[in-house]
This record gives C-alpha cells, sequence and structure tokens, in this order.
C-alpha cells in the first residue's frame, strides 16, 4: 500500500512555543490530507481538510490561528501548533487520500507533549 | 445527523473467531473502512467495502449490507497480536470519513 511518513515522531516542547510537524505522501501525489488527534482512549477527531494550492478547511471547534495548516505541494501538508500550551498535549496524525479517493492511508503519527 | 456505532469493547480467546459489528446513519455512502489501532500508534487500513457481500482477505473478512446500514469485521484464528481497537468509518456523500469511537478487542489465551 501507499506510505505516508510524519516528522517528527515525537516532540516535547514549553509551553508558549510554536511546534511544526509534516506529513509526505511518499509515492503517490495527494490532493487531500487529513489532520487528526486523538487524545488516550479516545477516538479519533478530525480537525482540518488539506486541500493542495488552497486554504484548509477547519472542523468546528479548532482554532485556525492555533494550529496553522500549509499544504504546499502534492506531497506534503504541515500542521504547526502556535503557542502551545499543555492541554495540545495529543497524538497528532496525519492522512493522505489516494487518487482514486478510495482509500487513506496513515501517517505514523506525532506524540506531541507540551510542559 | 451522522452516526456510525459499534461496541466499545470485546473479549475473544486465542485461536477462536470473533465478529465486531458496526451500524451506520450517513448522508450519503461512498464505501465503509475497517481499520486496525494497536496502542500509541496509528490506524492501518484493513479493508474496504462499498458493495453488498462478504470480502475476506486473510484471517480478516468484512462484510457490508448496505440496506440495513450493517457491517462486520470478522477475525479468525485469534492471535494474540490481533489486540487493539478496531475503527469502522464511512465515506459519505462528500467522500469525508465519518469515524465510529471504534471497538477494543481484548484476545485472552
Amino acid at each position: 500500500g501507499a506510505v505516508v511518513s510524519q516528522h517528527p515522531s515525537w516532540v516535547i516542547c514549553k509551553s508558549g512555543t510554536s511546534v511544526k510537524i509534516e506529513c509526505r505522501s511518499l509515492d503517490f501525489q495527494a490532493t487531500t490530507m487529513f489532520w487528526y488527534r486523538q487524545f488516550p482512549k479516545q477516538s479519533l477527531m478530525l480537525m482540518a481538510t488539506s486541500n493542495e494550492g488552497s486554504k484548509a478547511t477547519y472542523e468546528q471547534g479548532v482554532e485556525k490561528d492555533k494550529f496553522l495548516i500549509n499544504h504546499a505541494s502534492l506531497t506534503l501538508s504541515t500542521l504547526t501548533v502556535t503557542s502551545a500550551h499543555p492541554e495540545d498535549s495529543s497524538f497528532y496524525i496525519c492522512s493522505a487520500r489516494d487518487p482514486t479517493g478510495r482509500e487513506q492511508y496513515f501517517g505514523p503519527g506525532t506524540r506531541l507533549t507540551v510542559t | 445527523g451522522q452516526n456510525i456505532d459499534q461496541p466499545t469493547e470485546m473479549t475473544a480467546t486465542e485461536g477462536a473467531i470473533v465478529q465486531i459489528n458496526c451500524t451506520y446513519q450517513t448522508s450519503g455512502f461512498n464505501g465503509l473502512f475497517w481499520y486496525q489501532q494497536h496502542a500509541g500508534e496509528a490506524p492501518t487500513f484493513l479493508s474496504y467495502n462499498v458493495l453488498d457481500g462478504l470480502e475476506e482477505k486473510g484471517r480478516f473478512s468484512s462484510f457490508l449490507s448496505r440496506s440495513k446500514g450493517y457491517s462486520y469485521l470478522l477475525l479468525k484464528e485469534l492471535q494474540m497480536k490481533d489486540s487493539a481497537s478496531y475503527l469502522c468509518a464511512v465515506m459519505d456523500s462528500n467522500y469525508q470519513l465519518i469515524w465510529g469511537a471504534g471497538t477494543k478487542l481484548i484476545i485472552k489465551p
């Protein structure tokens, strides 16, 4: 199957700083990528849908000025958590829709801890 | 509204068979997915059903009935490594995935 990578795998940052997470589709072009957040023992929560060359579509309750998403190319989307707070500590997972639109492949996830 | 229902937790014995059910109500339907997620890891794709019937893939099979808004994932010859959460997701008319809360499967020796 298709491969989606995420970097970094885990990151610890201090409160008030910003963190950038990269999501890459390695062997296919993804016009649409998704960013999810998952708190312990909870289901995936869609944060935003990222479309190449246009603004991301954020889900209700997700602050677009805090979670900046840039889908600059067909293989790269970035999520920047600005002015991070301890409550932003979570598992952030990206996924990319394959060209057929039928399947979504997930990255390995990034565990963010804000101290 | 859109809704995906699946049991919160199930327990089964190593070597046995388990069936995880999923019922859905969504605006439109463009396929149903099953994913496996081990603790602390991202989900991995298991199966995709868009037509009624059973899709078999090794020890795992997935069934869909669109008229009933129902699917199940069948796991045979259970192994300890199958202990994970199993997520049911439906792709709606806008090609967005609607996720169930997941079923935590516990395998006992």
